[in-house]
Protein backbone atom coordinates (compact mmCIF):
# COMPACT_ATOMS: atom_id res chain seq x y z
CA UNK A 1 0.00 0.00 0.00
CA UNK A 2 0.94 3.35 -0.79
CA UNK A 3 2.46 5.66 2.38
CA UNK A 4 2.48 9.42 2.24
CA UNK A 5 4.33 11.33 4.82
CA UNK A 6 3.93 15.12 5.45
CA UNK A 7 5.89 17.26 7.26
CA UNK A 8 6.42 19.19 9.14
CA UNK A 9 2.88 18.65 11.29
CA UNK A 10 2.87 22.03 12.24
CA UNK A 11 5.10 25.48 10.93
CA UNK A 12 5.39 29.10 12.90
CA UNK A 13 5.56 31.46 10.40
CA UNK A 14 5.50 35.66 9.95
CA UNK A 15 3.96 37.38 7.59
CA UNK A 16 6.15 37.76 4.31
CA UNK A 17 8.14 34.35 5.24
CA UNK A 18 8.68 31.98 2.38
CA UNK A 19 6.21 28.25 3.44
CA UNK A 20 7.76 24.68 2.51
CA UNK A 21 5.68 22.24 2.99
CA UNK A 22 6.28 18.82 1.93
CA UNK A 23 4.51 14.87 1.12
CA UNK A 24 6.88 12.43 0.28
CA UNK A 25 5.12 9.29 -1.11
CA UNK A 26 6.30 5.23 -0.20
CA UNK A 27 6.06 4.78 -4.18
CA UNK A 28 6.20 6.32 -7.35
CA UNK A 29 2.03 8.20 -8.04
CA UNK A 30 2.82 9.52 -11.07
CA UNK A 31 2.06 13.04 -10.09
CA UNK A 32 -1.33 12.55 -9.22
CA UNK A 33 -1.08 14.68 -5.87
CA UNK A 34 -3.65 17.52 -5.28
CA UNK A 35 -2.99 20.56 -2.02
CA UNK A 36 -6.06 21.46 -0.17
CA UNK A 37 -6.11 24.55 2.25
CA UNK A 38 -8.08 24.18 5.51
CA UNK A 39 -9.56 27.04 7.67
CA UNK A 40 -11.24 25.95 10.56
CA UNK A 41 -14.37 24.98 10.96
CA UNK A 42 -14.38 25.46 7.15
CA UNK A 43 -14.14 22.79 4.09
CA UNK A 44 -11.24 22.21 2.50
CA UNK A 45 -10.28 24.40 -0.75
CA UNK A 46 -8.53 22.78 -3.55
CA UNK A 47 -5.25 24.73 -4.36
CA UNK A 48 -3.06 22.57 -7.27
CA UNK A 49 -3.90 19.50 -8.62
CA UNK A 50 -1.71 17.04 -10.69
CA UNK A 51 1.25 18.21 -8.22
CA UNK A 52 1.90 21.73 -9.56
CA UNK A 53 -1.29 22.51 -11.68
CA UNK A 54 -2.71 25.79 -9.85
CA UNK A 55 -6.45 25.87 -9.29
CA UNK A 56 -8.15 29.09 -11.28
CA UNK A 57 -8.63 32.20 -8.34
CA UNK A 58 -5.93 30.64 -6.65
CA UNK A 59 -3.07 33.73 -6.14
CA UNK A 60 0.31 32.66 -7.53
CA UNK A 61 2.24 32.93 -4.23
CA UNK A 62 1.05 29.04 -4.20
CA UNK A 63 2.98 26.84 -6.13
CA UNK A 64 3.54 23.28 -6.22
CA UNK A 65 6.46 21.09 -7.51
CA UNK A 66 7.47 17.44 -7.67
CA UNK A 67 10.70 15.76 -7.38
CA UNK A 68 10.42 11.71 -7.86
CA UNK A 69 7.94 10.78 -5.24
CA UNK A 70 8.65 14.16 -3.39
CA UNK A 71 6.14 17.06 -3.32
CA UNK A 72 6.40 20.16 -2.23
CA UNK A 73 3.71 23.50 -1.66
CA UNK A 74 5.21 26.67 -1.57
CA UNK A 75 3.93 29.98 -0.40
CA UNK A 76 6.49 32.38 -1.73
CA UNK A 77 5.11 35.18 0.85
CA UNK A 78 2.86 34.52 3.44
CA UNK A 79 -0.29 36.64 3.60
CA UNK A 80 -2.01 37.11 6.88
CA UNK A 81 -5.33 34.96 4.84
CA UNK A 82 -3.13 31.85 4.53
CA UNK A 83 -2.48 30.79 8.32
CA UNK A 84 -4.98 27.55 8.15
CA UNK A 85 -4.20 23.84 7.55
CA UNK A 86 -2.61 22.43 4.41
CA UNK A 87 -3.44 18.67 3.31
CA UNK A 88 -1.71 16.52 0.88
CA UNK A 89 -3.65 14.15 -1.20
CA UNK A 90 -2.39 11.30 -3.60
CA UNK A 91 -5.66 10.99 -5.38
CA UNK A 92 -5.17 7.58 -7.17
CA UNK A 93 -5.59 5.66 -3.62
CA UNK A 94 -7.59 8.53 -1.67
CA UNK A 95 -4.86 8.97 0.91
CA UNK A 96 -4.30 12.48 2.83
CA UNK A 97 -1.68 13.38 4.36
CA UNK A 98 -1.31 13.95 7.93
CA UNK A 99 -1.97 17.74 7.43
CA UNK A 100 0.53 20.86 8.59
CA UNK A 101 -0.84 23.57 10.50
CA UNK A 102 0.75 27.01 9.21
CA UNK A 103 0.14 29.13 13.14
CA UNK A 104 1.57 32.99 13.50
CA UNK A 105 4.89 33.09 15.24
CA UNK B 1 -22.03 28.02 -9.64
CA UNK B 2 -21.38 24.60 -7.46
CA UNK B 3 -23.37 24.19 -4.49
CA UNK B 4 -23.27 20.98 -2.16
CA UNK B 5 -25.57 20.81 0.72
CA UNK B 6 -24.87 17.84 3.22
CA UNK B 7 -27.69 16.99 5.31
CA UNK B 8 -28.57 14.19 7.84
CA UNK B 9 -25.95 14.54 10.73
CA UNK B 10 -26.93 13.87 14.02
CA UNK B 11 -26.65 12.34 17.32
CA UNK B 12 -27.06 8.13 17.12
CA UNK B 13 -26.23 5.40 19.67
CA UNK B 14 -23.59 3.20 19.01
CA UNK B 15 -24.95 0.31 16.88
CA UNK B 16 -27.69 2.80 15.08
CA UNK B 17 -27.96 4.19 11.67
CA UNK B 18 -28.36 7.35 9.59
CA UNK B 19 -28.63 8.16 6.08
CA UNK B 20 -26.59 11.46 5.18
CA UNK B 21 -27.66 13.03 1.69
CA UNK B 22 -25.92 15.71 -0.30
CA UNK B 23 -28.03 17.77 -2.53
CA UNK B 24 -25.81 19.11 -5.63
CA UNK B 25 -26.52 21.82 -7.79
CA UNK B 26 -24.48 23.87 -10.62
CA UNK B 27 -22.93 21.28 -12.66
CA UNK B 28 -24.61 18.12 -14.07
CA UNK B 29 -24.36 15.44 -11.49
CA UNK B 30 -24.22 12.83 -13.21
CA UNK B 31 -21.27 13.28 -15.17
CA UNK B 32 -19.17 13.60 -12.41
CA UNK B 33 -17.46 10.87 -10.02
CA UNK B 34 -18.96 12.11 -6.08
CA UNK B 35 -17.77 11.40 -2.80
CA UNK B 36 -17.78 11.41 1.01
CA UNK B 37 -14.67 12.60 3.36
CA UNK B 38 -14.95 12.80 6.95
CA UNK B 39 -13.12 14.96 9.88
CA UNK B 40 -12.89 13.27 13.85
CA UNK B 41 -12.78 16.13 15.65
CA UNK B 42 -9.14 17.55 15.80
CA UNK B 43 -8.07 15.08 13.59
CA UNK B 44 -7.26 14.82 9.40
CA UNK B 45 -8.90 14.23 6.80
CA UNK B 46 -10.39 10.55 5.93
CA UNK B 47 -11.65 9.80 2.80
CA UNK B 48 -14.63 7.39 3.44
CA UNK B 49 -16.58 6.20 0.07
CA UNK B 50 -16.75 7.07 -3.76
CA UNK B 51 -18.83 6.24 -6.57
CA UNK B 52 -18.37 7.07 -10.13
CA UNK B 53 -20.36 9.26 -12.58
CA UNK B 54 -21.33 8.75 -16.15
CA UNK B 55 -24.45 7.57 -16.20
CA UNK B 56 -27.73 9.01 -17.28
CA UNK B 57 -29.58 11.71 -15.88
CA UNK B 58 -32.36 9.16 -14.90
CA UNK B 59 -29.71 6.60 -13.93
CA UNK B 60 -28.70 5.77 -9.97
CA UNK B 61 -25.71 3.57 -8.48
CA UNK B 62 -22.21 2.97 -10.15
CA UNK B 63 -18.99 1.37 -9.68
CA UNK B 64 -18.51 2.24 -5.62
CA UNK B 65 -15.74 2.40 -3.64
CA UNK B 66 -15.15 2.28 0.03
CA UNK B 67 -12.64 3.12 2.98
CA UNK B 68 -11.78 -0.42 5.01
CA UNK B 69 -12.83 1.10 8.08
CA UNK B 70 -16.43 0.91 6.97
CA UNK B 71 -16.75 -1.64 4.43
CA UNK B 72 -19.70 -3.13 4.91
CA UNK B 73 -21.44 -1.22 7.12
CA UNK B 74 -22.00 1.93 4.86
CA UNK B 75 -23.40 2.12 1.16
CA UNK B 76 -22.91 5.39 -0.69
CA UNK B 77 -25.66 5.54 -3.41
CA UNK B 78 -26.71 8.21 -6.23
CA UNK B 79 -29.91 9.62 -8.02
CA UNK B 80 -29.02 11.22 -10.99
CA UNK B 81 -32.69 12.22 -11.00
CA UNK B 82 -32.54 14.25 -8.11
CA UNK B 83 -29.13 15.48 -7.85
CA UNK B 84 -28.51 14.04 -4.51
CA UNK B 85 -25.79 11.81 -2.90
CA UNK B 86 -26.16 9.55 -0.16
CA UNK B 87 -24.58 7.37 2.40
CA UNK B 88 -26.21 4.99 4.35
CA UNK B 89 -24.21 4.12 7.89
CA UNK B 90 -25.33 1.21 9.51
CA UNK B 91 -23.85 -0.39 12.59
CA UNK B 92 -22.41 3.01 13.92
CA UNK B 93 -19.16 3.05 16.12
CA UNK B 94 -18.16 5.89 18.51
CA UNK B 95 -14.84 6.12 16.37
CA UNK B 96 -17.19 7.46 12.93
CA UNK B 97 -17.93 10.00 15.17
CA UNK B 98 -16.53 13.13 12.75
CA UNK B 99 -18.15 16.25 10.35
CA UNK B 100 -18.92 14.51 7.35
CA UNK B 101 -18.07 16.44 3.55
CA UNK B 102 -19.91 15.51 0.50
CA UNK B 103 -16.93 15.78 -2.30
CA UNK B 104 -17.32 16.49 -6.08
CA UNK B 105 -14.56 14.83 -7.94
CA UNK B 106 -13.16 16.14 -11.09
CA UNK B 107 -13.90 13.64 -13.16
CA UNK B 108 -15.84 10.46 -14.24
CA UNK B 109 -13.79 7.61 -12.19
CA UNK B 110 -13.14 6.52 -8.71
CA UNK B 111 -10.26 6.92 -7.99
CA UNK B 112 -8.26 9.14 -10.01
CA UNK B 113 -9.90 12.28 -9.55
CA UNK B 114 -9.38 15.02 -7.30
CA UNK B 115 -11.63 16.67 -5.52
CA UNK B 116 -12.97 20.06 -6.32
CA UNK B 117 -16.07 21.08 -4.56
CA UNK B 118 -17.01 20.32 -1.21
CA UNK B 119 -19.95 20.75 0.84
CA UNK B 120 -20.26 22.54 4.28
CA UNK B 121 -20.78 19.65 6.26
CA UNK B 122 -22.54 17.58 8.38
CA UNK B 123 -21.65 16.36 12.22
CA UNK B 124 -22.66 12.57 13.19
CA UNK B 125 -22.11 11.74 16.75
CA UNK B 126 -22.06 8.32 18.11
CA UNK B 127 -22.36 7.90 21.55
CA UNK B 128 -25.05 6.96 23.84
Amino acid sequence: DIQMTQSPSTLSASVGDRVTITCRASQNIDNWLAWYQQKPGKAPKLLISKASRLESGVPSRFSGSASGTEFTLTISSLQPDDFATYYCQQYNSFLFGQGTKVEMK
Amino acid sequence: EVQLLDSGGGLVQPGGSLRLSCAASGFSFSTYAMGWVRQSPGRGLEWVSGISGGGGASASGGTTYYADSVKGRFTISRDNSKNTLYLQMNSLRAEDTAVYYCAKESGVTVPGNYINSWGQGTLVTVSS
